[in-house]
């Protein structure tokens, strides 16, 4: 079964420190992992994906599969990064499994 | 370019009364086709996905129903509500590259 894991229903930080957004997973194959996010009066929208190994508006997630995670990261947080943030993961069937998802709040 | 869209915007319902959300998707065939709820707490579970016309997978039992009368719409119904489903809910479809793109939302209220 897939699962996803992410701990912090809310997390607050100020602006200019750093962010973690945590997400576990549980998959016994090779997943894929994704995080999604969501700003106020806004549609859910694809931030970004592991396989891409991108880095989108300053963040960056690596996918570690001996710890089953793929936390989000951002150096130095924004005002502007205050959203709800899903993480999610497709393994073998055709569908995603999402987290329950963290309501960031940055604070001026 | 794709895009997706949703309607009604927000419903009032009464317990009990029908439901018919629809989804229809433009500039894309044979798309795969999803409807989460998002509940506040609860994050986005999956309800039902289609693959293709009259193809629908149920993830979750409930009162609520789905259909694919046509390949990029996707309904949403129940033939009597619940307290219970009232909630937030998304319509996505997935591109070759496994990204899903969300519709704009329901928001529905069963009083």
């Amino acid at each position: 079964a897939q699962r996803v894991t992410q701990p912090e229903k809310l997390l607050s930080v100020f602006k200019g420190a750093p962010v973690e957004l945590k997400c576990n997973y549980s998959y016994s194959g090779s997943p894929e992992l994704f995080w999604y996010v969501q700003y106020s009066r806004q549609r859910l929208q694809l931030l970004l994906r592991h396989i891409s190994r991108e880095s989108i508006k300053g963040f960056t997630a690596d996918l570690n599969k001996g710890e089953t995670s793929f936390h989000l990261k951002k150096p130095f947080a924004q005002e502007e990064d205050s959203a709800m943030y899903y993480c999610a993961l497709k393994g073998s069937a055709r569908q995603l499994t999402f987290g329950s998802g963290t309501q960031l709040t940055v604070l001026p | 370019s794709q895009t997706i869209h949703q309607w009604p915007a927000t419903l009032v319902q009464p317990v009990g009364s029908p439901l018919s959300l629809e989804c229809t998707v433009e500039g894309t065939s044979n798309p795969n086709l999803y409807w989460y709820r998002q509940a506040a707490g609860r994050g986005l579970q999956l309800l039902f996905y289609s693959v293709g016309i009259g193809q629908i997978s149920s993830e979750v039992p409930q009162n609520l129903s789905a259909s694919r009368p046509q390949d990029r719409q996707f309904i949403l119904s129940s033939k009597k509500l619940l307290l219970s489903d009232s909630g937030f809910y998304l319509c996505a479809w997935k591109s070759s590259s496994e990204t899903q793109y969300f519709g704009p939302g329901t928001r529905l209220l069963v009083l």
